[in-house]
């Protein structure tokens, strides 16, 4: 079973589109991630939540948007996409804030 | 400048060398993560320590918080251990991260 799943795995889309990237998972941790990775292959950490709580808030667009239905999913929502918010998007998931974190298999997006 | 620095940024081995990754941070910290990111793109978490030293096979992390430094140690590198090993870290204040930029590791048979 995986750990910590993103769907989709690719998305390509035009630019001012709104998309939705999904993330699940069922290790029964507290604290869920949203990172960016750019071209250069710098992560950055955009969100995170812990139980459900927003626990960092990095400076992002806000045109990105996480929800967290429940502990076990954070969801990310990028309103009117842009060509430079193509990259991949790891989820990741800890225990507590801190903790060993499992990452997702990342979502590549591509805003043509 | 970066609150974490790694060095070198490429390292490229010999099967079989050993091999010494460094990140230092000018942050205090709570915790320190040491990350592999295969070259198909998947990130594994390696270790996460706080003080002293971890071994996980050939792999070692060791840790100076007075020195804030941390190195990862690959001991008879194998073309397989060929990946980006990226340092982050946690601060002990709020609930910040921050991430170096990556050492890229080649080791050739």
């Amino acid at each position: 079973d995986t750990a910590v799943s993103q769907t989709p795995k690719y998305l390509v889309t035009q630019m001012g589109n709104d998309k939705s990237i999904k993330c699940e998972q069922n290790l029964g941790h507290d604290t869920m991630y949203w990172y960016k990775q750019d071209s250069k292959k710098f992560l950055k950490i955009m969100f995170s939540y812990n139980n459900k709580e927003l626990i960092i808030n990095e400076t992002v667009p806000n045109r990105f948007s996480p929800k967290s239905p429940d502990k076990a999913h954070l969801n990310l929502h990028i309103n009117s996409l842009e060509l430079g918010d193509s990259a991949v998007y790891f989820c990741a998931s800890s225990q507590y804030p801190g903790g060993t974190q499992y990452f997702g298999p990342g979502t590549r997006l591509l805003v043509l | 400048k970066n609150e974490v620095e790694q060095s070198p940024q490429n390292l490229t081995a010999q099967e079989g060398e050993f091999i010494t990754i460094n990140c230092s941070y000018s942050v205090g910290i709570s915790a320190l993560h040491w990350l592999q990111q295969h070259p198909g793109g998947g990130i594994v978490s390696l270790f996460m320590l706080s003080s002293g030293k971890k071994k996980h096979g050939r792999l070692i992390a060791t840790i100076n918080i007075q020195e804030k430094h941390s190195s990862l140690h690959i001991t008879a590198s194998h073309p397989r251990d060929s990946a980006v090993y990226i340092c982050a870290v946690k601060a002990n204040t709020g609930n910040q991260f921050y991430f170096g930029t990556g050492t890229s590791l080649t080791v050739i048979p």
